[in-house]
C-alpha cells in the first residue's frame, strides 16, 4: 500500500493564481482531511470529508475549496492565491465506524509558497 | 469548549535522561487521545490511541497513559532517534482537537 500520497511536494505561486493540491489514499478509508501547518505552528484542519460527495468545513475553510466525488482523491482548490496561504499543507485519511475514529494516517505534505 | 495543552512547549534531554509529556484535555464526550510523533518536513506518524482513563499503551521506550483529565507520554532512556514533536490530539463527540505539541531534543 502506497497510504497517503500528495502532490506536488513544493509549489510556488504568484499572488492570485489558482492551483489543486492532489491527495489519494489506498487504504479505503471514508474519512479524509486537509491541513495547514504554519511554521513553528500546530496543525489547522481546512475542510475535512466523511465519505464521497459529502465534505464540511474546518477551523480554517476561507480561501480553499474541497470536493469528494470518489472514496480515494481529496483534491484541495486554492482560488486567487494569498500570501496569508503560505504554509505547509497535509492531507490524512483515517477510518471511522459508529462513533469510534480510528488514527489518521498523513500523507508527506506539500510546501507553498505565495509570493 | 473541546481544547487540548501540551507541556512543555519544549523539552531537552540528555541521552538516557527520562522524561514525562503532559496532555490536558477537555472535550465533550471522549472518544479518543491520539499521539503523533512528526519529524521535521515529514507529516505526523502515528503512536497510540486510548479510548478510556486507566489505559496504557507502549511502544519502545515510549509508552502512553490516561486520565479523566491528562495523558502523559513517558519516554525512558532517550536516544537521539527519539527527537521529534510529539502531537497530543483529542477526539470529542464533535470534533479532532490537536494540541500544539512538544518538541523533544535528545543529545548524546
Amino acid at each position: 500500500n502506497a497510504g497517503v500520497t500528495q502532490t506536488p511536494k513544493f509549489r510556488i505561486l504568484k499572488i492570485g493564481q489558482s492551483m489543486t493540491l492532489q491527495c489519494a489514499q489506498d487504504m479505503n478509508h471514508n474519512y479524509m482531511y486537509w491541513y495547514r501547518q504554519d511554521p513553528g505552528m500546530g496543525l489547522k484542519l481546512i475542510y475535512y470529508s466523511v465519505g464521497a460527495g459529502i465534505t464540511d468545513k474546518g477551523e480554517v475553510p476561507n480561501g480553499y475549496n474541497v470536493s469528494r466525488s470518489t472514496t480515494e482523491d481529496f483534491p484541495l482548490r486554492l482560488e486567487l492565491a494569498a500570501p496569508s496561504q503560505t504554509s505547509v499543507y497535509f492531507c490524512a485519511s483515517s477510518y471511522a465506524s459508529g462513533a469510534i475514529v480510528y488514527e489518521q494516517y498523513f500523507g508527506p505534505g506539500t510546501r507553498l509558497t505565495v509570493t | 469548549e473541546d481544547q487540548v495543552t501540551q507541556s512543555p512547549e519544549a523539552l531537552r534531554l540528555q541521552e538516557g535522561e527520562s522524561s514525562s509529556l503532559n496532555c490536558s484535555y477537555t472535550v465533550s464526550g471522549l472518544r479518543g487521545l491520539f499521539w503523533y510523533r512528526q519529524d521535521p518536513g515529514k507529516g505526523p506518524e502515528f503512536l497510540f490511541t486510548l479510548y478510556s482513563a486507566g489505559e496504557e499503551k507502549e511502544k519502545e521506550r515510549l509508552k502512553a497513559t490516561l486520565t479523566k483529565k491528562e495523558s502523559f507520554l513517558h519516554i525512558t532512556a532517550p536516544k537521539p532517534e527519539d527527537s521529534a514533536t510529539y502531537l497530543c490530539v483529542s477526539k470529542g463527540d464533535y470534533k479532532l482537537s490537536f494540541g500544539a505539541g512538544t518538541t523533544v531534543t535528545v543529545r548524546a
